[in-house]
């Protein structure tokens, strides 16, 4: 297993800031990945983040919104961008150590950001 | 397009039993995963099926049916603590995860 330690737990911010959520892990983990996941909504894949590499992004994100960094096998930050209240949302980091990607994902907390 | 879908939300007596159906259209299969979520709380793994048939754990057994695009959780002997959200994820040909939006479960006494 591993274990996820996600902050903020919550914030709340103005629009037009940014904000910076981490994401740490107690052992190596081969695929990290950010979710966001709004009320009543499916979890919502934002990108995979890469070791040493730009993260892949999926499809309606974009790196100048959501930057992201992975360091190295542990940890990683997601960057929240000049946030407009559609940015509201629980935003979560998730792990897999199946070396092959395709086994069961282990999330943290989540950050519930709420911009006003 | 790929999509999941599952009931919004399903009530159920402490002590009986539920079924939470989760139908699915994607490109590909590489298996399908069960996970409870608690408000508030990060999803947990429940479940993954591969193959056809039943897989039991405990009070909860997750059924899948590739050709039919089917699957279901069934959670036995019901106990408050369950009233959670379910949610139903499959992994495509690309090992892309595609999720449900999840199943609010309300346990009454």
């Amino acid at each position: 297993s591993a274990v996820i330690s996600q902050k903020p737990s919550r914030d709340i911010c103005q629009r037009g800031t940014s904000l910076t959520i981490q994401c740490q892990v107690d052992s190596q983990v081969t695929m990290m990945f950010w979710y966001r996941q709004q009320p009543g909504q499916s979890l919502t894949l934002i990108a995979t983040a890469n070791q040493g590499s730009e993260a892949t992004y999926e499809s309606g994100f974009v790196i100048d919104k959501f930057p992201i960094s992975r360091p190295n096998l542990t940890f990683s930050t997601l960057t929240v961008s000049n946030m407009s209240p559609e940015d509201s949302s629980i935003y979560l980091c998730s792990v897999t150590i199946d070396r092959e990607g395709t086994g069961e994902l282990f999330f943290g907390e989540g950050s519930r950001l709420t911009v006003l | 397009g790929q999509n999941i879908d599952q009931p919004t939300e399903m009530t159920a007596t402490e002590g009986a039993i539920v079924q939470i159906n989760c139908t699915y259209q994607t490109s590909g299969f590489n298996g399908l995963f069960w996970y409870q979520q608690h408000a508030g709380e990060a999803p947990t793994f429940l479940s993954y099926n591969v193959l056809d048939g039943l897989e039991e754990k405990g009070r909860f057994s997750s059924f899948l049916s590739r050709s039919k695009g089917y699957s279901y959780l069934l959670l036995k002997e019901l106990q408050m603590k369950d009233s959670a959200s379910y949610l139903c994820a499959v992994m495509d040909s690309n090992y892309q995860l595609i999720w449900g939006a999840g199943t609010k479960l309300i346990i009454k006494p």
